[in-house]
């Protein structure tokens, strides 16, 4: 079967830097996603690798190892605003077509 | 560019009952996908629809069920409700071959 699994807390002060890790068991996979959630706020796309490597956007970079089933998630130069839900998502192809299977999520607490 | 939207924002329903939520896809994504939401847990896939077509199912029952229509707006359809029923329910489109999705702020159902 599929499964994620993630931190559940993370803690950290503003200006510090944070990896969030997720692993991954999936048949068909197809890409590793990343995506914020505030408290009673929709879910938002910060990155995707489909490839092993890393990628950056801004202040957020993600990495990923297909041959290890293993991402991350890193967050530099942390503010007050980065306390959030993080979730892992894997994009899965399987018979039924394609899905986006996600983690239970890391909850990020930013302190000052 | 307008988002997704999704209506109602909230609703309550009695064990037993049927419901519809209803989603509007971001102006030029052809996917819309559904996920179930419990208090504390990751978005749980329920299916996607892409051209009007499922092309992906989640481990949902049946009495969970859904459209999309020509002008790529959605619905999902839960019959029989149950009192586990009671979570947010996230839409989310995309372009078919991209890899960022966009949530809409989802539905509360309280199912009592």
């Amino acid at each position: 079967g599929q499964s994620l699994e993630q931190p559940s807390e993370v803690t950290a002060v503003e200006g510090a830097i944070v990896q969030i890790n997720c692993t991954y068991q999936t048949s068909g996979f197809y890409g590793l996603s990343w995506y914020q959630q505030h408290d009673g706020g929709a879910p938002t796309f910060l990155s995707y690798n489909g490839l092993d490597g890393l990628e950056e956007t801004g202040r957020f970079s993600s990495f990923l190892s297909r041959s290890d089933s293993y991402g991350y998630l890193l967050l530099q130069e942390l503010q007050m605003k980065d306390s959030a839900s993080y979730f892992c998502a894997v994009r899965e192809l399987n018979q039924a077509g394609t899905a986006l299977i996600f983690g239970k999520g890391t909850t990020l607490s930013v302190s000052s | 560019e307008t988002g997704v939207t999704q209506s109602p924002t909230h609703l309550i329903k009695t064990r037993g009952q049927q419901v519809t939520l209803r989603c509007s896809s971001q102006s030029g994504h052809n996917t819309v996908s559904w996920y179930q939401q419990a208090l504390g847990q990751g978005p749980q896939f329920i299916f996607q629809y892409y051209r009007e077509e499922e092309n992906g199912r989640g481990n949902f029952p049946p009495r969970f069920s859904g459209l999309q229509f020509p002008n790529y707006s959605s619905e999902l359809n839960v019959n029989a409700l149950e009192l586990d029923d009671s979570a947010l329910y996230l839409c989310a489109s995309s372009l078919q071959g991209n890899y960022g999705y966009t949530f809409g702020s989802g539905t509360r159902l309280t199912v009592v």
